[in-house]
């Protein structure tokens, strides 16, 4: 299983929005509803931030959104704030309880 | 609280073997398919490994098919990763991670635990 691929950089200045794109193939992405997207800041653990595809799990910011198309897989992040600093992967179930990560992306805020 | 601590973490040389621990507490756990993901030193996450909730299916990446064997004891709510035949590629930092039935998130995430190979 090949990573997903990401952008390896995005930025944005306060309050703008950013997409982050994460593109696999038939065999992950585009065969099942079940893309997640994980925030982490530098020495910490991730964290859920978008769950089958487009839901946000409770206490996650409503300025998160999801979405997929074919074999591609896009986070949004509106509003954008100081504290979404941080790096982004998303992750695709790709069959037989496996599961295949993306190739990660800085967001820097200007 | 739903929490998860995983330990064991430390040197050990190329050839070597090493078992991880992961102490899950304020969820049940016997409910949840649990899960081994690391990342390397300034490197992205890979998933390793998973096991069902009741161990009926077990499955491992590539990457360390034949050398790492996942295994849980409900009872004691915990996860293990037996680790042998080290290399210096497996260098990670090695987090548990739990998935919900039907789902596809991992949810919670441990705190890590650091492994490093090097003679």
């Amino acid at each position: 299983q090949s990573a997903l691929t990401q952008p390896a950089s995005v930025s944005g200045s306060p309050g703008q929005s950013i997409t982050i794109s994460c593109t696999g193939t038939s065999s992950d992405v585009g065969s099942y509803n079940l893309v997640s997207w994980y925030q982490q800041h530098p020495g910490k653990a991730p964290k859920l931030m978008i769950y089958e595809v487009s839901k946000r799990p409770s206490g996650v910011s409503n300025r998160f959104s999801g979405s997929k198309s074919g074999n591609t897989a896009s986070l949004t992040i509106s509003g954008l704030q100081a504290e979404d600093e941080a790096d982004y992967y998303c992750c695709s179930y790709a069959g037989s309880s496996s599961y295949v990560f993306g190739t990660g992306t800085k967001v820097t805020v200007l | 609280e739903v929490q998860l601590v995983e330990s064991g973490g430390g040197l050990v040389k190329p050839g070597g073997s090493l078992r991880l621990s992961c102490a899950a507490s304020g969820f049940t756990f016997s409910s949840y398919s649990m899960n081994w993901v690391r990342q390397a030193p300034g490197k992205g996450l890979e998933w390793v490994s998973s096991i069902s909730s009741s161990s009926s299916y077990i499955y491992y990446a590539d990457s360390v098919k034949g050398r790492f064997t996942i295994s849980r004891d409900n009872a004691k709510n915990s996860l293990y990763l037996q680790m042998n035949s080290l290399r210096a590629e497996d260098t990670a930092v090695y987090y548990c991670a739990s998935v919900p039935r039907g789902g596809g998130q991992f949810d919670p995430w441990g705190q890590g635990t650091l492994v490093t190979v090097s003679s």
